[in-house]
């Protein structure tokens, strides 16, 4: 079965800092992957997906980037963390094959100080 | 552009009263999904619908796709606390994304 792990599960981290999470599909290969943002009580912004290695498309301009460096990982960076970025991270994966439905991992919640 | 309207934002029921979240789209749906998040978790995948006019049940949820396939509905029957958290629609936006809902929120009345 495919599982999707995220990490680190919370981070605190000043204004200015950079970020990175990574997040990683284990029992399917060649995955679409995507991160969103979910502000407290709000929806769920695309911020970035990918439908292969390397190739990347990002939704929302920002301080925010996406790499995907091997077929079932990716990351999402920042150099310079703004007040903004504060939020609840969310990668999710779905089959690459006309087949829609997502699924999430466990998030990470981000605190900008 | 392409929008899921969902509404109500929230509803507060009774436990054992029923609960409805209405989606409509401004175009017509290849298929819609459904999701659920519990409060501090992750959006989980419920259920999908294809064709028009489809309805199908788990259990006390009963979901619904329009004729047009523009509009859907998630219906639950006899409210439990184990059903409080948000509930999401979406919608393909291309072959690789997904257009959502902003959600609605199913808080139980202590």
């Amino acid at each position: 079965s495919q599982t999707i792990h995220q990490w680190p599960a919370t981070l605190v981290q000043p204004v200015g800092s950079p970020l990175s999470l990574e997040c990683t599909v284990e029992g399917t290969s060649n995955p679409n992957l995507y991160w969103y943002r979910q502000a407290a009580g709000r929806g769920l912004q695309l911020l970035f997906y990918s439908v292969g290695i390397g190739q990347i498309s990002s939704e929302v301009p920002q301080n925010l980037s996406a790499s995907r460096p091997q077929d079932r990982q990716f990351i999402l960076s920042s150099k310079k963390l703004l007040l903004s970025d504060s939020g609840f991270y969310l990668c999710a994966w779905s089959r690459g094959t006309g087949r829609y439905e997502q699924y999430f991992g466990p998030g990470t919640r981000l605190t900008v100080t | 552009g392409q929008q899921v309207m969902q509404i109500p934002q929230y509803q507060h029921v009774q436990e054992g009263e029923d609960f409805t979240t209405y989606c409509n789209s401004s175009t017509t749906l290849s298929n819609i999904q459904w999701y659920k998040q519990r409060p501090g978790g992750h959006p989980v995948f419920l259920i999908q619908l294809v064709k028009s006019g489809e309805v199908k049940k788990q259990k006390r949820l009963t979901f619904q796709f329009g004729e047009a396939k523009k509009n859907s509905s998630l219906h639950i029957t006899a409210t439990q606390t184990t059903d409080v958290g948000t509930y999401f629609c979406a919608g393909p936006r291309s072959n690789y994304q997904l257009i959502w809902g902003a959600g609605t929120k199913l808080i139980i009345k202590p």
